[in-house]
């Protein structure tokens, strides 16, 4: 089936601790982006990426980092920086010149500390 | 970049129209208005765009205001899994200007 691919479903993190969360698109999409989102609240925009090797900050890019090697591949790394990194990652990509831009979501990865 | 307002909350009942409006007073000539919808720990879900016609698919109906300030997602004949949160944003012609803000919590009575 095409779609995003999120993995894990869920991570817990240590203090002084980065994880990485996968993301993975089968798509064919050029654009690919990272939010996070606290409960009870909006998606607000971390990284997003226009093609590879390409990639721009959002509204909160601070303690987060990314790459994007591969077309189909966006991993978003959490690193000990981010001081209250708990909370859900969602994961999209698009086509801007084609599809008018309509992003399509994984399914998220909930992320909290322990 | 562009922002909407939406109400923060509206209830229907089960079988009735519903009409979810958002203001987006500042949108820009190019920008396209599109909808999406999230389901409780779920991802959103792209749900209707328009760019000045209103436009119908299967799952909603999208009217826009003559001056684009605002635009109404339509449900016609909503039912529980219609409950969700709504979100109104604006797209450009590239990535990452959009921006969601809280959208609609819609409640569905049965």
């Amino acid at each position: 089936d095409g779609g995003i691919t999120q993995s894990p479903k869920y991570l817990f993190r240590k203090e002084g601790q980065n994880v990485t969360l996968s993301c993975e698109q089968n798509l064919n999409h050029d654009a690919m982006y990272w939010y996070r989102q606290d409960p009870g609240q909006g998606l607000r925009l971390i990284y997003y990426s226009q093609i590879v090797n390409d990639f721009q900050k959002g509204d909160i890019a601070e303690g987060y980092s990314v790459s994007r090697e591969k077309k189909e591949s966006f991993p978003l790394t959490v690193t000990s920086a981010q001081k209250n990194p708990t909370a859900f990652y969602l994961c999209a990509s698009s086509m801007p010149t084609v599809d008018k831009n309509i992003q399509y979501f994984g399914a998220g990865t909930r992320l909290s500390v322990l | 970049d562009a922002k909407t307002t939406q109400p923060n909350s509206m209830e229907s009942n089960e079988e009735e129209p519903v009409h979810l409006p958002c203001n987006h007073s500042t949108i820009s000539g190019t920008d396209y208005i599109h909808w999406y919808r999230q389901l409780p720990s779920q991802g959103p879900e792209y749900v209707i765009h328009g760019l000045t016609s209103n436009v119908n698919n299967r799952m909603a109906s999208l009217a826009i205001a003559e001056d684009r300030k605002s635009s109404t997602l339509i449900l016609h004949r909503a039912t529980l899994r219609d409950a969700a949160v709504y979100y109104c944003i604006l797209e450009g012609a590239n990535a990452g200007k959009s921006t969601f803000g809280d959208g609609t919590t819609l409640t569905v009575k049965p």
